[in-house]
């Protein structure tokens, strides 16, 4: 067990519906990652986290949001649902802003399935 | 970011040392090794991570070559819970963690 738990589990919703994902870090740890992995794309950086604020931001799409909040707990908003964005959805954890000599601690992921 | 090479599959005989090569030619002074592995679909799991020396934990040693070009991640007795993709990657100072193919280790009965 990594530490970092991720909400739901599974999540089927229909094109043009927006969703939230939730994610709690490791307690201590003060940054929150989101990946997402689907079958054709591999493993793919969203958006980083720190204390609340927002720190690195990768291959993220307009249509999707993140948020951390005081309680350092992270959601990732995804907006107007296409079929593409079926996919695993990770949250990731680390102790340090940078993650540099600090391990990334990731979660069981949500699985979304848009239809 | 600096690119690792991995081989795309390996099989391993279980109880035998499952040996897992990375190259990293492109490596920089201060990017350090991890090692990942994702089991089927759960989230990937931190197994190990070192700099320059050689490094070893509950669950596996890295074995980094003295030029840094290599490594070597080595499972000294695999089971078949060890099945499982295993990704090696080089962590670039204020990028993030860049995940590739990996390798797809199959432990055999």
């Amino acid at each position: 067990d990594s530490g970092v738990t991720q909400t739901p589990k599974h999540l089927i919703t229909a094109t043009g519906q927006r969703v939230t994902l939730r994610c709690s870090p490791r307690s201590g740890d003060l940054s929150v990652y989101w990946y997402q992995q689907s079958l054709d794309q591999g493993l793919q950086f969203l958006i980083q986290y720190y204390n609340g604020e927002e720190r690195a931001k990768g291959n993220i799409l307009e249509r999707f949001s993140a948020q951390q909040f005081p309680d350092l707990h992270s959601e990732l908003n995804l907006s107007s649902l296409e079929l593409g964005d079926s996919a695993l959805y990770f949250c990731a954890s680390s102790v340090g802003r940078t993650g540099y000599n600090s391990p990334l601690h990731f979660g069981n992921g949500t699985r979304l399935t848009v239809t | 970011d600096a690119k690792t090479t991995q081989p795309p599959s390996m099989d391993c005989a279980e109880g035998r040392a499952a040996n897992l090569p990375c190259n990293h030619s492109t490596i920089s002074g201060n990017e350090y090794v991890y090692w990942y592995r994702q089991i089927h679909s759960q989230g990937p799991q931190y197994i190990i991570h070192g700099l320059k020396n050689n490094e070893t934990n509950e669950m596996a040693s890295l074995i980094i070559t003295e030029d840094r070009k290599s490594s070597t991640l080595i499972l000294p007795h695999a089971t078949l819970r060890d099945t499982a993709v295993y990704y090696c990657i080089v962590r670039v100072y204020g990028q993030n963690f860049v995940f590739g193919p990996g390798t797809r280790l199959s432990v055999l009965p």
